[in-house]
């Protein structure tokens, strides 16, 4: 059974500090992997997605890796700043079907 | 830019009551999805819709849950007799082909009494 583990559940870092979040997964059978930013209240925002033939994908100040080898992603987040404050969660589709499995996320607070 | 629409925004029912969330996928979406989140726990899958019908879902989706898109616009699930465990924000997301990124409805929370 696919399970998803994000470290840390929670960051606190000063503002412009690069940062990294981390994403392991158990089965590499997966068809891609995405991250998504969730904001207090509000829905799953997608940031990233990485299909499984992929290494890597940027946007702006954000890059996330895949190995998926050794069931592991990252989130690089670079100069933070306090907009980036939310929790992020990164959620994997199966080979077999198209269901997310999801990480319980990494709570991130930039301190003006 | 197009975005998911849910509403409503906060639902409370008593035990026992039915309940439906409805949801508006954007409009080239084909295929749909609900999720849910108890408060503290992870994003849960319940089912996948695509071409009018169930292509997949959990096991958390059982005969009390069912899912409609009765006019090509809307995206509706229904709860036919509502538990306190089924509190929860409910997530619509959509999809314009497997391997897109998803894209999500701000959620409609359903407290259950």
């Amino acid at each position: 059974k696919q399970e998803v583990t994000q470290i840390p559940a929670a960051l606190s870092v000063p503002e412009g500090e690069n940062l990294v979040l981390n994403c392991s997964f158990t089965d590499s059978a997966i068809y891609n992997l995405q991250w998504f930013r969730q904001d207090p209240g509000k829905g799953l925002t997608s940031l990233l997605l990485i299909q499984s033939s992929q290494r890597e994908q940027t946007s702006g100040r954000l890059n996330a890796s895949l190995d998926k080898s050794s069931g592991r992603s990252t989130l690089y987040i670079a100069a933070s700043q306090p907009g980036d404050s939310a929790t992020y969660l990164c959620a994997v589709s199966l080979d077999s079907n198209y269901q997310l499995i999801w990480g319980a996320g990494t709570k991130l607070i930039i301190k003006p | 830019e197009p975005e998911v629409t849910q509403t409503p925004s906060h639902q409370v029912t008593q035990m026992g009551q039915e309940v439906i969330l409805r949801c508006v996928p954007i409009s080239n979406h084909l295929y749909f999805y609900w999720y849910r989140q108890i408060l503290g726990q992870k994003v849960e899958f319940l089912v996948s819709f695509y071409n009018n019908e169930i292509s997949e879902k959990s096991e958390i989706f059982d005969d009390q849950f069912s899912v409609e898109r009765p006019d090509g616009s809307n995206f509706t699930l229904k709860i036919r007799s509502t538990k306190l465990e089924d509190s929860a924000m409910y997530f619509c997301a959509s999809e314009e082909g497997l391997n897109s990124p998803l894209h999500f409805g701000n959620g409609t929370r359903l407290t259950v009494t």
